[in-house]
Formats: structure tokens, C-alpha cells, sequence
């Protein structure tokens, strides 16, 4: 049973640029939350996509957006990259029908980098 | 006021000895609770979970949850020097997660 994957594994970019990072989810999962985990910080919620749509977004920009496929897999992409950026991304994935909070797995994460 | 606080530690314990960790939150309405343990340049990884006021079980793990204090707690047990991580809490609001900063947890052999 694959667990939660994500790609890259790391990334280095410069200040100004896009970057899109994937995720997909566990075997019979079918929402996808994204996070941003700072240096000794926790997790940070971006957003959560199910049924193809954003049902909830954190205290982000609107230069963090994303997208899910029909096959429940998720984007996270960042435009205009900024130096404060730099953070491990981790995606979770879940079961949750109508409920948005059930019990999220973890993929191992993308470790950006913005110079 | 942050929604879920921790003790950022570190907390040191002898191998075998009890370890302690607390977590509080701000939101009555919280709905579910949750401990992760992530292991240094890792994901988190799920402990267990807890829903209802009390104590559940597993294995080596309790958590303890007490929702009129607004705290929940994971204790373990026989500590291990593999369980030295950092130990995130999780609280759901409004559909919402949100994680703590994490307490940093030392098993000395």
C-alpha cells in the first residue's frame, strides 16, 4: 500500500521565481493538504483540496495556489518567490467525505530552497 | 493567542523512565487531537489520535485528553532512545488543523 509521495525532494531556487511541487496522496485517500513547516516551527496550513476544489485556505498570499486531478494528486505551486519562502512543504492526504478533518498521513516532504 | 502551545523543551528522560509531554489550546470548540513525532529532517509521522475526554491506549503510548482545561498530553512509557524526536500536537478547529511548534523529547541511554 504506497503511502503518501511527494517529488522533488529538493529544490533550489532564486528569488522572483515560480516553482510547482506534486503530491499523491495515500491509496483510497481523497483530500490533499498542503503545509509549510519553517525551522523549528510546526506545520503551517496552506490549503486543502477535495473534489477537485480549495475547501480551505490558511493565512496565505495569493501567490501560493494549487490544483487537484480527478485522480485526487494535488500541485502546490508559488509564484514570485521570496526569501522567507524557504521552508519544508509537506502535503497530507486523508479520507474525509464531507468531513475535513479526519486523520492526516504525511508525505516526506519538499525541502525549497530560495536564494 | 496561538491556537495550540507546547513547551518547546527539550525534555530530557532516562531510557525506561516516563516521558510527559503537554499541549494546550485556545479554541473550546476543537473538535479532534492528535500527536505526530518527527524525527529530525523527516515528515511527521501519526502517534495516535484522541476524540473524547480520558485516556487511550496504545502500546506504549497514552494520551490523555481533558477538554474542560483544554489540554491533551501523550505519555510514554519504557522510553527508548529511538523515541527522541520532537513530539508535534495537533488540534482540529473549524475544519481546520493546527499543529504546535513541538517539544524537543531526549532519551538518555
Amino acid at each position: 500500500d504506497a503511502g503518501v509521495t511527494q517529488s522533488p525532494t529538493h529544490l533550489i531556487k532564486t528569488r522572483g521565481q515560480q516553482v510547482t511541487l506534486r503530491c499523491s496522496p495515500k491509496s483510497g485517500h481523497d483530500t490533499v493538504s498542503w503545509y509549510q513547516q519553517a525551522l523549528g516551527q510546526g506545520p503551517q496550513f496552506i490549503f486543502q483540496y477535495y473534489e477537485e476544489e480549495e475547501r480551505q485556505r490558511g493565512n496565505f498570499p495569493d501567490r501560493f495556489s494549487g490544483h487537484q486531478f480527478p485522480n485526487y494528486s494535488s500541485e502546490l505551486n508559488v509564484n514570485a518567490l521570496l526569501l522567507g519562502d524557504s521552508a519544508l512543504y509537506l502535503c497530507a492526504s486523508s479520507f474525509s467525505g464531507r468531513a475535513s478533518t479526519d486523520t492526516q498521513y504525511f508525505g516526506p516532504g519538499t525541502r525549497l530552497t530560495v536564494l | 493567542q496561538k491556537e495550540v502551545e507546547q513547551n518547546s523543551g527539550p525534555l530530557s528522560v532516562p531510557e525506561g523512565a516516563i516521558a510527559s509531554l503537554n499541549c494546550t489550546y485556545s479554541d473550546r470548540g476543537s473538535q479532534s487531537f492528535f500527536w505526530y513525532r518527527q524525527y529530525s529532517g523527516k515528515s511527521p509521522e501519526l502517534i495516535m489520535f484522541i476524540y473524547s475526554n480520558g485516556d487511550k491506549e496504545d502500546g506504549r503510548f497514552t494520551a490523555q485528553l481533558n477538554k474542560a482545561s483544554q489540554y491533551v498530553s501523550l505519555l510514554i512509557r519504557d522510553s527508548q532512545p529511538s523515541d527522541s524526536a520532537t513530539y508535534l500536537c495537533a488540534v482540529t478547529t473549524g475544519n481546520q488543523f493546527y499543529f504546535g511548534t513541538g517539544t524537543s523529547l531526549t532519551v538518555i541511554p
